[in-house]
């Protein structure tokens, strides 16, 4: 199975930073299986990014996701006080697996 | 809107069978094109892929858990479910289903339901 491996595990920032969340994969990830979701306290996880790339429905254009093969990235633009929260990416060849996820934190 | 709902025990005794249902309204699972998904995540922790179902039957589990996991579906009520054999504590978990287009990522998710393994 492919095993992803996110960094840094918490990002202290304060809002309207520049937020740069990386997902390393063991092997290679068809850039069309790689998906980023945010989930705050108590909630489900919601789908930001997939396909590596491209953006959810009503999903707002400071999120981003770029990268293949084994190296990806989500990067918030300007955060805004509701982005503070964990980020998991996921592959979803066969079988899925999950990144361990990285806490955004207010400065 | 595709909505997910589960239910089921929110405890279960040590050695026993976690059992859990998803109901899925706003679309009808017998039509094929997605995967219905269950995933866990332990308190304070991340996400753990399960296994999934297709609407034909055909099931896809996580290695780690094949030995103990069961997954069906009942396409007359609209709904699939998880059976999880033998549980421990470290089966203590938020348990969630979801909903993934073939190919794609998920895309609806249940609010969770919180399972705790305790005697």
């Amino acid at each position: 199975e492919i095993v992803l491996t996110q960094s840094p595990g918490t990002l202290s920032l304060s809002p309207g930073e520049r937020a740069t969340l990386s997902c390393r994969a063991s092997q290679s990830v068809s850039s069309s299986y790689l998906a980023w979701y945010q989930q705050k306290p108590g909630q489900a996880p919601r789908l930001l990014i997939y396909g590596a790339s491209s953006r959810a429905t009503g999903i707002p254009d400071r999120f981003s996701g770029s990268g293949s093969g084994t190296d990806f990235t989500l990067t918030i633009s300007r955060l805004e006080p509701e982005d503070f929260a964990v980020y998991y990416c996921q592959q979803y060849g066969s079988p899925w697996t999950f990144g361990q996820g990285t806490k955004v934190e207010i400065k | 809107q595709v909505q997910l709902q589960e239910s089921g025990p929110g405890l279960v005794k040590p050695s026993q069978t976690l059992s859990l249902t998803c109901t899925v309204s706003g679309g009808s699972i017998s039509s094929g094109g997605y995967y219905w998904s269950w995933i866990r995540q332990h308190p304070g922790k991340g996400l753990e892929w399960i296994g999934y179902i297709y609407y034909s039957g055909s099931t896809y589990y996580n290695p780690s858990l094949k030995s103990r996991v069961t997954i069906s579906v009942d396409t007359s009520k609209n709904q699939f479910s998880l059976k999880l054999s033998s549980v421990t504590a470290a089966d203590t978990a938020v348990y969630y289903c979801a909903r993934a287009p073939d190919r794609g990522p998920i895309d609806y998710w249940g609010q969770g339901t919180l399972v705790t393994v305790s005697s």
